[in-house]
């Protein structure tokens, strides 16, 4: 199986900030790669697909790039709305993963 | 507007079986693969299976192969998570998701499935 590593686990930001969550895989995975923002509670929601795709609805702040093995999620300036754990998930397969998680907390 | 809805969540007890629906509005049900995603609690997420438009092909990781199968009823806009010799860890919030290209574009609002004695 592919595995997928987040880094950094835990972030703490300002409002107003530049964030950036990467994500790597243990393999290639070509552009195959979507990012899920989740709130206490709640389902996740789909950010990204295919590394930089941005999902209808979702604002311009967010934006993911890479390909192969690397990849980032980036929001250009936090807003109160972002604080939530992100995930990314490969497909590549059938048999995709998804990474641990990073948690966006208040600075 | 895409809704999915969870149902048949509840307590089991450790080796029972459970049945968890989702049905689905608001696009064209056969078109689309459908999945399934869990979260223990205070945990990250984890695919458990996937079915084909036509219902024709279905995919599983081996944590949960030959224990779970899932089918869908196109008919009904539904799709079904049939879960087996069910053990502690396999308590979680089941979600059922639409699945366009391998990633998921819309989740339901999470099933809880408590496995314990």
């Amino acid at each position: 199986d592919i595995q997928m590593t987040q880094s950094p686990s835990t972030l703490s930001a300002l409002v107003g900030d530049r964030v950036t969550i990467t994500c790597r895989a243990s393999q290639s995975i070509s552009s195959w790669l979507a990012w899920y923002q989740q709130k206490p509670g709640k389902a996740p929601k789909l950010l990204i697909y295919k590394a930089s795709s941005l999902q209808s609805g979702v604002p311009s702040r967010f934006s993911g790039s890479g390909s192969g093995t690397e990849f980032t999620l980036t929001i250009s300036s936090l807003q109160p709305d972002d604080f939530a754990t992100y995930y990314c998930q490969q497909y590549n397969s059938y048999s995709n993963t998804f990474g641990q998680g990073t948690k966006v907390e208040i600075k | 507007e895409v809704q999915l809805l969870e149902s048949g969540g509840g307590l089991v007890q450790p080796g029972g079986s459970l049945r968890l629906s989702c049905a689905a509005s608001g696009f064209t049900f056969s078109n689309y693969a459908m999945s399934w995603v869990r979260q223990a609690p205070g945990k990250g997420l984890e695919w458990v299976s996937t079915i084909i438009g036509t219902g024709d092909g279905t995919y599983y990781p081996d944590s949960v192969k030959g224990r779970f199968t899932i089918s869908r009823d196109n008919s009904k806009n539904t799709v079904y998570l049939h879960m087996n010799s069910l053990g502690a860890d396999d308590t979680a919030v089941y979600y059922c998701a639409q699945a366009p290209g391998g990633y998921y574009a819309y989740w339901g609002q999470g099933s809880l499935v408590t496995v314990s004695s």
